[in-house]
């Protein structure tokens, strides 16, 4: 079975403070990670995943196998970061493509 | 771009109605979802598609059903709605075989049922 947890349901910071989005993950195969993210009054989109290993807009994650986690960080967040975001598996050896998602953590930084 | 447009942003139906959620994709996409979003429960996936005609249950799939008869259009059907089904429902596409996994969402339809 593959399950995604978000520990953190809302978490706030200042503009300006480093941010962290937990992300823990209990799948015995072959995982790909994903960050997705909802603005307010926007569809939910791709941030990153971890195949990739890039940053976008000053995020990064990095998939930690013996922790198994896929934390997103971000070193000075910004306001306009104020979001829900969605950590998500795939059975990277599936084609059938679907994501097993996290419950969100709500993400709002402060000015 | 890719485009998966919902039909309906906002419904609302009385309990025991039948509900349509149409959503329809430009990509020629293999695979389909319907996804629920609830606050606190994060999105859970009631059916998926991967090809037309073909369905797949997924995590919630009771009380609801589905319909892909053309490739480009997924279709969400609740047959008799109830005020549980009060959400909002979330369609997105895919590539198939080959594809990077990344899902493509619609704006949603907020459904309420009275």
């Amino acid at each position: 079975a593959q399950r995604v947890t978000q520990p953190e349901k809302l978490l706030s910071v200042f503009k300006g403070a480093p941010v962290e989005l937990k992300c823990n993950y209990s799948y015995s195969g072959s995982p790909e990670l994903f960050w997705y993210v909802q603005y307010s009054r926007q569809r939910l989109q791709l941030l990153l995943r971890h195949i990739s290993r890039e940053s976008i807009k000053g995020f990064t994650a990095d998939l930690n196998k013996g922790e198994t986690s896929f934390h997103l960080k971000k070193p000075f967040a910004q306001e306009e970061d104020s979001a829900m975001y969605y950590c998500a598996l795939r059975d990277r050896g599936s084609t059938l493509g679907r994501l097993y998602f996290g419950r969100g953590t709500q993400l709002t930084v402060w000015p | 771009d890719v485009k998966v447009t919902q039909s309906s942003r906002y419904l609302v139906k009385r309990t025991g109605e039948k509900v349509f959620l149409e959503c329809v994709q430009d990509m020629d996409h293999e695979n389909m979802f319907w996804y629920r979003q609830d606050p606190g429960l994060g999105l859970r996936l009631i059916y998926f598609s991967y090809d037309v005609k073909m369905k797949e249950k997924g995590d919630i799939p009771e009380g609801y059903s589905v319909s892909r008869e053309k490739k480009e259009r997924f279709s969400l059907i609740l047959e008799s709605a109830s005020t549980n089904q009060t959400s909002m429902y979330l369609c997105a596409s895919s590539l198939g075989t080959g594809g990077s996994g990344e899902l493509f969402f619609g704006e949603g339809s907020r459904l309420t049922v009275l």
